[in-house]
Order: C-alpha cells, then structure tokens, then sequence
C-alpha cells in the first residue's frame, strides 16, 4: 500500500476564515512534506517534517501553520489567506529524508481562495 | 544548486506511435533523477528513477528513461502510446548528499490522441 491520503479534496474559503488540510499515511514514513502547485507549474516544496520534527521551511508566510500531531498524520493550518493562495496543496511521505528516499504523494487539495 | 530543463512544454502524438520526452539537467554534483506523472485531478505518481547502476531505467507503465551522464540527460521513452498516457510529465533531480529538496521542470504536458 503506498497511499497518501488527503482531505478535503476541494476547499473554498474566504479571506478570513480558518480552515485545516489533512493529509495521513500508513506506510510507516518518518518524512512528510506540503508542497504548493499552481496552475501548469510543477510542485513548489513548503515544509519537510522528519521523525514528526519540523526540518524544513521554505520560507513559507506564517499564514500556513502546518502540524505533525503523530508520524501518520500531517496537517497544514490556513489563516488570513490571500486569493493568489488559491492552489493545489500535495502532501507526500517518503520512508526518511535521505534523497534517495521516494516520495509517494496524495491527490491533493483544490484549495480556492475568495 | 541543480535545476531541470523540459524544453518541450507540450508534446502531441497518435495512439500507438513511439514518444520521447526530453529532460536536461545542471548540476555540479552527482545527482539522483525520477520521473513523475500526474492525471488531471490527481497527485504525481512516480513512474521511474535513477539511483545508481545501469543506465536504462524501466518504469511502471511501459516507460523507460536511459541516464547519460556526459550530456546530462534523462529522456523517457515508449515505444507505443495510449489514449491512457494523456497527463502531465515531470522530470525531477536531487544532490545525492543528504537530504536534498526534489528540483523539478516545468512539465511536459502529452497529449495523445485516436
């Protein structure tokens, strides 16, 4: 099983609203990520968690809160977002950091921005 | 720092003719390479990679990428398309060092058509 699940699948949201993407694998990855898509441009990565520990960020603005609560499970936190936010949001895992590690990735969130 | 070169950024071809889709890379180090395909409405899947070993890489679906070293390539290959093969085709590279963020091109979108 190498499934990377996200939810929900689509999101709109208002410019003052909270809301929270959730992304869970039960593969046994010590590695997760949140990555950024925008329309016919490839992924942009936003944060790394290794061993549920924060280990990378993009230099991602602070109205994205992401949150590993366990290894399974990996969440990313809106708030106060803007309408050039509205993107595809892909979660992926990989067994570790290492770069040879593969990343398997969810389907990802529609995420529009109103 | 490594980066990726799709050249082609859409590539039409008939039902059951060959296809090649080009990749270039820079980098000063050695890297590892992967290959990625994403359906309309869904996550990247990956199709192949390149770790080490012998250069012809096989991948799911009937796809193959060969590795050369000397200009820096890794073009994916199939000797027969189908209408199935419609998506959009990302090559990625990462430093074989550590943990090294996934840089990825721009994307090859291939259209097949009857």
């Amino acid at each position: 099983d190498t499934e990377v699940t996200q939810t929900p699948k689509h999101l709109v949201m208002g410019m003052t609203n909270k809301k929270s993407l959730k992304c869970e694998q039960h593969m046994g990855h010590r590695a997760m990520y949140w990555y950024k898509q925008k329309a016919k441009k490839p992924p942009e990565l936003m944060f790394v968690y290794s061993y549920e520990k924060l280990s990378i960020n993009e230099s991602v603005p602070s109205r994205f809160s992401p949150e590993c609560p366990n290894s399974s499970l990996l969440n990313l936190h809106l708030h106060a977002l803007q309408p050039e936010d509205s993107a595809l949001y892909l979660c992926a895992s990989s067994q570790a950091v290492g770069s040879k590690n593969i990343q398997y990735f969810g389907a990802g969130t529609r995420l529009s921005v109103l | 720092a490594q980066s990726v070169t799709q050249l082609d950024s859409q590539v039409p071809v008939f039902e059951e003719a060959p296809v090649e889709l080009r990749c270039n890379y820079s980098s000063s180090v050695s890297v590892y390479l992967f290959w990625y395909v994403q359906y309309p409405n869904q996550g990247l899947q990956l199709l192949l990679k390149y770790l080490s070993g012998s250069t012809l890489v096989k991948g799911i679906n009937g796809f193959e990428a060969e590795f050369n070293k000397s200009q820096t390539s890794f073009h994916l290959r199939k000797p027969s398309v189908h209408i199935s093969d419609t998506a959009e085709y990302f090559c990625a590279v990462a430093m074989n060092t550590g943990f090294q963020k996934l840089v990825f091109g721009t994307g090859t979108r291939l259209l097949v058509s009857p």
